[in-house]
């Protein structure tokens, strides 16, 4: 069974460009989690879905932000314009049920200059 | 508000010895769960263990256990007869049941050196 996938791997950008980071799910996970860390801090939480619905955004830090999950299977995050602070490690994860084991993509390592 | 604590950035040990990495957390929830996950070079984030805070007894899984003290809010995990393939970063995660959002630790860099 294929595993959490992310495209792309890498990414690099100028500061004011838009970039799409995709993320495609165990199959029949109708959870799926954006995560992210920035160089040198903790991983932290941005977002939950449940099928094709947020269930919680809180964690997205403002609103060139944008997550998207289509028919509830593969989800994509935009961030449009980038700054420099957006520079970091995402990570997708997926799962069964809540409080199930996440299983986590390789991530994309986005790099704003 | 829920914080978890690893206060090792790294640590350093020779094959085959025994080593301890600390977690601590901090919650007001009744229901959760604990978590070690493990990110080798490669960057794909593998669950180590883990632990329902119900459980009194200690999750173990072959050479990897952890040391539960609900009351202290300690959460270390113990790695035995360690091997080459455990460098990695390691992660203590915390999730309750009132939202799904893992809360992570900074994660401890754990080299194995032959």
């Amino acid at each position: 069974e294929a595993g959490v996938t992310q495209f792309p791997s890498h990414s690099v950008i100028e500061k004011g460009q838009t970039v799409t980071l995709r993320c495609d799910p165990i199959s029949g996970h109708d959870n799926l989690y954006w995560y992210r860390r920035v160089m040198g801090k903790e991983i932290k939480f941005l977002l939950h879905f449940v099928k094709e619905s947020k269930q919680d955004e809180s964690g997205m830090p403002n609103n060139r932000f944008l997550a998207e999950r289509t028919g509830g299977t593969y989800s994509t995050l935009k961030v449009q314009p980038a700054e420099l602070e957006d520079s970091g490690v995402y990570f997708c994860a997926s799962t069964l049920a809540g409080l199930s084991e996440q299983f986590f993509g390789p991530g994309t390592r986005l790099t704003v200059l | 508000a829920q914080t978890v604590t690893q206060s090792q950035p790294e640590m350093s040990v020779q094959e085959a010895e025994t080593v301890t990495l600390s977690c601590t957390y901090d919650t007001s929830e009744n229901n959760y769960y604990l978590f070690w996950y493990k990110q080798p070079p490669s960057r794909q984030m593998i669950l180590v263990i883990r632990q329902e805070a119900y459980k009194q007894q200690n999750a173990t899984e072959n050479r990897f256990s952890v040391n539960f003290q609900k009351a202290a809010k300690s959460f270390s995990l113990k790695i035995s007869d360690s091997q080459l393939g455990d460098t990695a970063m390691y992660f203590c995660a915390y999730i309750a049941d009132s939202n799904y959002q893992l809360i992570w630790g900074a994660g401890t860099k754990l080299i194995i050196k032959p």
